[in-house]
């Protein structure tokens, strides 16, 4: 089935480890995204990437790094993590290209990540 | 930078009653797009309007993009429990256009 994956679904993690969230599309979309969600503060964007082997910083970038080595995959690393890390976290896709697209992002389940 | 904000935050309705979100950008949006969230899901995109007072109806969904495309508005008839959830909005976002930058989100209630 088509879509995008994220694994884990869930982490407990401790102050100052690293962490790799994955996340992997089979559509062959060319742009990714990586957004926490906060109670009260809705969708914000972290990190993104256009193409395969580009990638560029959102609005909260600082403690988090991303690579696109290739179009399937898109991981977003916490370097050493913090308790201000504590969110949910969602890759998402889309087609940015098409011209006929509407350009909506395909949304990953998330991952639920806590940092203590 | 760009904002994009959502009214209500949340909003609690008794089923059959009428609900209405609003968003407002602080810039004008070349077009903008909605997302439903059901509580532990993921967003999903619902629809995208492009043009100045554009009006589009999804069964009991109504969506509204203002003349000014500053602003826009979902308006749901008759809630039912499925309508539950977190509606977003999103806009694009600046710098390159596969971005979007999402209002803060309309949390509905629906009881019985």
């Amino acid at each position: 089935i088509a879509g995008i994956t994220q694994a884990p679904t869930s982490q407990i993690l401790a102050a100052g480890r690293r962490m790799t969230l994955r996340c992997t599309q089979d559509m062959r979309h060319n742009a990714m995204y990586w957004y926490r969600q906060d109670l009260g503060l809705g969708l914000r964007l972290i990190h993104y990437s256009n193409t395969a082997g580009t990638t560029g910083k959102g609005e909260v970038p600082d403690g988090y790094s991303v690579s696109r080595a290739n179009t399937d995959d898109f991981p977003l690393t916490l370097a050493s993590a913090v308790p201000s890390q504590t969110s949910v976290y969602f890759c998402a896709s889309s087609d940015s290209m098409a011209l006929s697209s509407y350009n909506e992002q395909f949304f990953g389940p998330g991952t639920r990540l806590t940092v203590l | 930078g760009q904002q994009v904000m959502q009214i209500p935050q949340y909003q609690h309705v008794q089923e059959g009653e009428d609900f209405t979100t609003y968003c407002n950008s602080s810039t004008t949006l070349s077009n903008i797009q909605w997302y439903k969230q059901r509580p532990g899901g993921h967003p999903v995109f619902l629809i995208q309007l492009v043009k100045s007072g554009e009006v589009k109806k999804q069964k009991r969904l109504t969506f509204q993009f203002g003349e000014a495309k500053k602003n826009s508005s979902l308006h749901i008839t008759a809630t039912q429990t499925t309508d539950v959830g977190t509606y977003f909005c999103a806009g694009p976002g600046t710098g390159t256009a596969s971005k979007l930058t999402f209002g803060t989100g309309t949390r509905l209630q629906v009881t019985l």
